[in-house]
């Protein structure tokens, strides 16, 4: 059974573009939450899809939004890429939203603004 | 929302010795706390979680141990050996409120 599959892996683009990050969550999973680690610190809540609605949305600006799809996959985009986007993004997966059940992680998607 | 404050953010310790990191929370509504490990370059690792209705969890090297009147918790880590050595981060659910991360070094 394959995990938390993130895509792409590394991504390199310019101040003022537009991204558009992928995840698929561990099969039967219907829960997926999207956080920016930023180097030498703990991952920020972004958002937080459950059954296809967000759930919950974290402290971050309009530049930054996301969907889930019916087969529970998960986009999150960012426009107008400032140099302080730089982070790696990580997707995770958890069956529910609101019962405490474990969190998945994917491998992360490594993004470089220039 | 959450906020979730951890101590250290830099731990070393000889191997065989115990390392302990500790964790406040904010929400009195969070009933979930999981630690992570996360080695260089990798994706954060489950290691030990502990509901809000159990005091305390132990797995092997591994326990934790949570108050809930004074909202923090702690992860210990047993007879330590080099391959602890990662940054470990706790967690309080409401959509996983992390700490900021203790980097762990076991000096051999």
């Amino acid at each position: 059974d394959a995990g938390v599959t993130q895509s792409p892996t590394h991504l390199i683009k310019t101040r003022g573009q537009h991204v558009t990050l992928r995840c698929s969550p561990i099969s039967g999973h219907k829960s997926v939450s999207w956080y920016q680690q930023v180097l030498g610190q703990g991952p920020q809540f972004i958002f937080q899809y459950y059954e296809k609605e967000e759930r919950g949305r974290g402290n971050f600006p309009d530049r930054f939004s996301a969907r889930q799809f019916p087969n529970y996959s998960s986009e999150l985009n960012v426009n107008a890429l400032l140099l302080g986007d730089s982070a790696l993004y990580l997707c995770a997966s958890s069956l529910f939203d609101s019962d405490p059940t474990e969190a998945f992680f994917g491998q992360g998607t490594r993004l470089t603004v220039v | 929302g959450e906020n979730v404050e951890q101590h250290p953010s830099t731990l070393s310790v000889q191997e065989g010795d115990s390392a302990v990191i500790k964790c406040t929370y904010s929400d009195s509504a969070s009933n979930y706390f999981p630690w992570y490990k996360q080695e260089l370059g990798k994706r954060p690792q489950l290691i030990i979680d502990i509901r809000s209705n159990v005091g305390e969890k132990k797995d092997q090297r591994i326990a934790v141990t949570l108050n809930k009147t004074a909202k923090h918790f702690s992860l210990h880590i047993t007879e330590t050996q080099p391959e602890d050595s990662a940054v470990y981060f706790c967690a309080a659910r409401n959509k996983l409120s992390f700490g900021a991360g203790t980097t762990v070094t076991v000096r051999a």
